[in-house]
Parts: structure tokens; C-alpha cells; sequence
């Protein structure tokens, strides 16, 4: 079945290392999005990509950085430089930017920070 | 910032309809209204979206006011496992591409 894999969906790394999430899509979509959410709260975008080598940033980029080097493939690293890491982190995508598309999203990774 | 002004919370007895607001007063001629829900640690479902009419799918119906300013979402026979966020959101239009921004969402309780 096609869909959006995340892993893993629990993270646990020291503060001040930098971490990887994965995100994986074989659904053939040309857009990818991650989000962070806090406890209680709605989602807030990070970064998303249209197109293959292209990204934008969202609204909270500080202390993120991504990839988009193949169309399934859209990493998000959570470097040292992000203050509060610690959150439930997922990825979506969608068939292409336009606003008649809707999202699919993955099952999201829990990252600690201790 | 989101677009969208929903309720903190719901609730709805079992089997009957829920029906959950939303107020986007600011939408654009061509931008659409989604509908997401989001259980406990999972990632948000899509539900439903629509543009200028009413939709219905096997999950809900969408109804969007005339003027496209509010709208509502109907689960017509709300059960135990509809208990979750429940997310209206406008699809916003930007240079690189559209994007969906969230609220803080409905929590929708469904009650036996």
C-alpha cells in the first residue's frame, strides 16, 4: 500500500546533537512538508518542498535544515541551534502545491531531548 | 497565523450528529477549506475540503456559507472513535506554493 513512512516514531538524543528524522513517501507525490507540534497545540510548519533540489522555509526554519536530493526522500535534521527540540515532529505530502490537493500524513516521531 | 476561528471543544452524544463550526471571514475567492482530525499521537486524517459548494463523502458533509465566510462540518452519526481534533484550515496561497496552516482546532468528545 503506498503511503508515508516516518522513523523511528520514538527519539531520544542528548542536547546539543544534532538528529535526522526520515520521512519516505511512495505515493509518487511531488510536494513535501514537515510540521512540529507542541503538546496541546495545533501544527507548525517547518520547511516544505515542491520539487526535487528545491525547498522552502516555513514558519519556525531556525534551527532546522532539510533535504530534497530524490522526490520520496524529504530528511529534516534538528540541529544544536534549535532551542526547545523536544516535540512531536510530522511529515506530510501531497500530490502538488496546489491548493485543490489535499495532504497525506506519516505517524509522526516523538523526539526527547534530554 | 492560522485564518480559521473554531470552538476549544465539543461535545456530542453517541450516534447523534456533530456538527462543528469554523469562521474564516478573511478567505480568498480561491482558496479552499479543509477539514483534518488528528487522534490522540497519530497524524492528522483528511476529512473532507471543498471551495464554493456543499460536499459530502463517505466520512462527512461540508456545508460552506454563501458568502464562503464560515462553514460547518457534519459527522452524521457520531460514534465513540470520532472523539479527536478536529482541524479547519485554509489553504494559503504563497510565492513557492500553497500551504496548509493550522489552528489550534475542535476537540470533539463524543460521549456514550
Amino acid at each position: 500500500d503506498g503511503g508515508i513512512t516516518q522513523s523511528p516514531k520514538y527519539l531520544f538524543r542528548k542536547e546539543g546533537q544534532n538528529v535526522t528524522l526520515s520521512c519516505e513517501q511512495n505515493l509518487n507525490h511531488d510536494a513535501m512538508y514537515w510540521y512540529r507540534q507542541d503538546p496541546g497545540q495545533g501544527l507548525r510548519l517547518i520547511y516544505y518542498s515542491q520539487i526535487v533540489n528545491d525547498f522552502q522555509k516555513g514558519d519556525i526554519a531556525e534551527g532546522y535544515s532539510v533535504s530534497r536530493e530524490k522526490k520520496e526522500s524529504f530528511p529534516l535534521t534538528v540541529t544544536s541551534a534549535q532551542k526547545n527540540p523536544t516535540a512531536f515532529y510530522l511529515c506530510a505530502s501531497s500530490i502538488t502545491g496546489r491548493a485543490s490537493d489535499g495532504y497525506t500524513f506519516g505517524s509522526g516521531t516523538r523526539l526527547t531531548v534530554v | 497565523d492560522a485564518k480559521t476561528t473554531q470552538p476549544p471543544s465539543m461535545d456530542c452524544a453517541e450516534g447523534r450528529a456533530a456538527n462543528l463550526p469554523c469562521n474564516h471571514s478573511t478567505i480568498s475567492g480561491n482558496e479552499y477549506v479543509y477539514w483534518y482530525r488528528q487522534i490522540h499521537s497519530q497524524g492528522p486524517q483528511y476529512i473532507i475540503h471543498g471551495l464554493k459548494n456543499n460536499e459530502t463523502n463517505e466520512m462527512a458533509s461540508l456545508i460552506i456559507t454563501e458568502d464562503r465566510k464560515s462553514s460547518t462540518l457534519i459527522l452524521p452519526h457520531a460514534t465513540l472513535r470520532d472523539t479527536a481534533v478536529y482541524y479547519c484550515i485554509v489553504r494559503v496561497g504563497t510565492i513557492g506554493g500553497n500551504k496548509l496552516v493550522f489552528g489550534a482546532g475542535t476537540i470533539l468528545r463524543v460521549k456514550s
